[in-house]
C-alpha cells in the first residue's frame, strides 16, 4: 500500500481537462510544498512534469498545472492530448521515517 | 545537462548481492544540493524509494528496506551505487538512478535496469 493515495485510473476525451489527486497525510502533503509530479510511458523513466506543487520545468507543455489544498495535492491537464495516455505519479517529502513517499500511480486513458 | 546511466548485472541469485552503478554525465556528482537516489519500480508496479546519498556522504534509506540496502559514491568517477543483500525475488525490479534536488523532486532520471533474481 502505497503512503500517497491516487485514483488507479482516470479517462478523457482529446480536448477536455482531467484532474488527478494525490492524498497525503500532514506529515507529508500537507506539511511541505514539496510535492512533485512526474509522467511515465510504458516502457520508459518517468518525467519530471510538476516540482513544488506547481512549477513547472522548462520544456513541460503549459498544460500541466499543479495544485495543492491541506493534504490533497492535484494534477491537472488541460487540452488532452493522445500523447498524454500514461501513468501518472504523485511524490512528496514525507518528515516520517521515510524521507520520500510516492502514490501508487494513475493510468490516464485519452479515450 | 545531466544525464545518468544505470550499469549492472540483470540477473543475480538469490541471497546473493544486486550490486548496480549510475554514471553520472554532464556536471559533477559533489555540487552540493544534490542526493543521488536509488528508486525501483516492481514489474507492473508503481515507483519505491530505496535511498539517497548527498555528495558529502551523508544517506538516507527507506526503513523498509534498510537493513538491506548501502548507498555510496565515488566522486573521482562521478559515480554512485547501490548494494543490496540478500535478495529474493521479491527483489526482482527495474532500477532507476535520479537526481534529486534538496529533497523534493527527481529530475533527470536513467534509462532504468531491469534486475532479475533467479536461480
Amino acid at each position: 500500500q502505497s503512503a500517497l493515495t491516487q485514483p488507479a485510473s482516470v479517462s478523457g476525451s482529446p480536448g477536455q481537462s482531467i484532474a488527478i489527486s494525490c492524498t497525503g497525510t500532514s506529515s507529508d502533503v500537507g506539511g511541505y510544498n514539496y510535492v512533485s509530479w512526474y509522467q511515465q510511458h510504458p516502457g520508459k523513466a518517468p518525467k519530471l512534469m510538476i516540482y513544488d506543487v506547481s512549477n513547472r520545468p522548462s520544456g513541460v507543455s503549459n498544460r500541466f498545472s499543479g495544485s495543492k489544498s491541506g493534504n490533497t495535492a492535484s494534477l491537472t491537464i488541460s487540452g488532452l492530448q493522445a500523447e498524454d495516455e500514461a501513468a501518472y505519479y504523485c511524490s512528496s517529502y514525507s518528515s516520517s521515517s521515510t524521507d520520500v513517499v510516492f502514490g501508487g500511480g494513475t493510468k490516464l486513458t485519452v479515450l | 545537462q545531466v544525464q545518468l546511466q544505470e550499469s549492472g548485472p540483470g540477473l543475480v541469485k538469490p541471497s546473493q548481492t544486486l550490486s548496480l552503478t549510475c554514471t553520472v554525465s554532464g556536471g559533477s556528482i559533489s555540487r552540493g544540493g544534490h542526493y543521488w537516489s536509488w528508486i525501483r519500480q516492481h514489474p507492473g508496479k508503481g515507483l519505491e524509494w530505496i535511498g539517497y546519498i548527498f555528495y558529502s556522504g551523508s544517506t538516507y534509506y527507506n526503513p523498509s528496506l534498510q537493513s538491506r540496502v548501502t548507498i555510496s559514491v565515488d566522486t573521482s568517477k562521478n559515480q554512485f551505487s547501490l548494494k543490496v543483500t540478500s535478495v529474493t525475488a521479491a527483489d526482482t525490479a527495474v532500477y532507476y538512478c535520479a537526481k534529486n534536488e534538496g529533497r523534493r523532486w527527481f529530475d533527470p532520471w536513467g534509462q532504468g535496469t531491469l534486475v532479475t533474481v533467479s536461480s
